[in-house]
């Protein structure tokens, strides 16, 4: 079975450049998520999709950060215009249905690493 | 009280010692609980879920005290391959909305 697919890697950019960051999750995983990870921590939750519908955006920095799930399979994380701090691992991760909510039993992509100079 | 608390170690323990962590969390209505391993600059992945009391698996343990609020991962026999970052995670709230990691626990297992 194939894992998450996650594109690009790595992606080298200039601040106040925009970028985009793709996600394909694993077949049949309605619940989708975006983590932001910085060195030494644990990853932080940036945006939650249930199908095409996000359900879980308060960690997303609104000014700068957006996201879409377009017919509820693959999904886009954008950034403009990047900021410095924004260097970072961006992980995609999905899940199987659970029972009324979510399974929370994640399984990540290999990340996208960021670095903003 | 910060809302997922770990021991950032590292741990250091040689090879077929047994070695436990625990994970520490606010939200004191919390029902479910994850552990997730992470190599070096690699993603993490599922270790093991806890819904109830405890869960074991292999050589791994999970067990969950709900009155002191922790969760403890134990691990009997440690392998060179078990050293990692163990990240613990659960739902933040009880309606299952947005999820949170700890800062995850390094763990080396010297020959």
């Amino acid at each position: 079975e194939a894992g998450v697919v996650q594109s690009p890697r790595y992606k080298i950019i200039e601040k106040k450049q925009p970028v985009a960051f793709w996600c394909n999750p694993i077949s049949g995983h309605n619940t989708l998520y975006w983590y932001r990870q910085n060195l030494g921590q644990g990853p932080e939750l940036l945006i939650r999709y249930e199908n095409e519908e996000a359900v879980d955006d308060s960690q997303l920095p609104k000014d700068r950060f957006s996201a879409e799930r377009l017919k509820g399979v693959d999904s886009t994380l954008k950034i403009q215009p990047a900021e410095l701090g924004d260097s970072a691992v961006y992980l995609c991760a999905s899940s199987p249905p659970g029972f009324g909510q979510p399974s929370y039993e994640q399984y990540f992509g290999p990340g996208t690493r960021l670095t903003v100079t | 009280r910060k809302e997922v608390e770990q021991d950032p170690g590292p741990f250091n323990v040689p090879e077929g010692a047994t070695v436990a962590f625990n994970c520490t969390y606010s939200n004191s209505a919390s029902q479910s609980f994850f552990w997730y391993r992470q190599d070096c600059r690699k993603e993490p992945k599922l270790l093991m879920s806890v819904y109830s009391s405890g869960n074991e698996d292999g050589r791994f343990t999970a067990q969950l005290n709900r009155a002191s609020q922790y969760i403890s991962l134990l691990i009997r026999d440690s392998k060179l391959s078990d050293s990692a970052t163990y990240l613990c995670g659960l739902p933040r709230d009880n309606y299952g909305q947005n999820f949170v990691f700890g800062p995850g626990t390094r763990l080396s297992v010297l020959p």
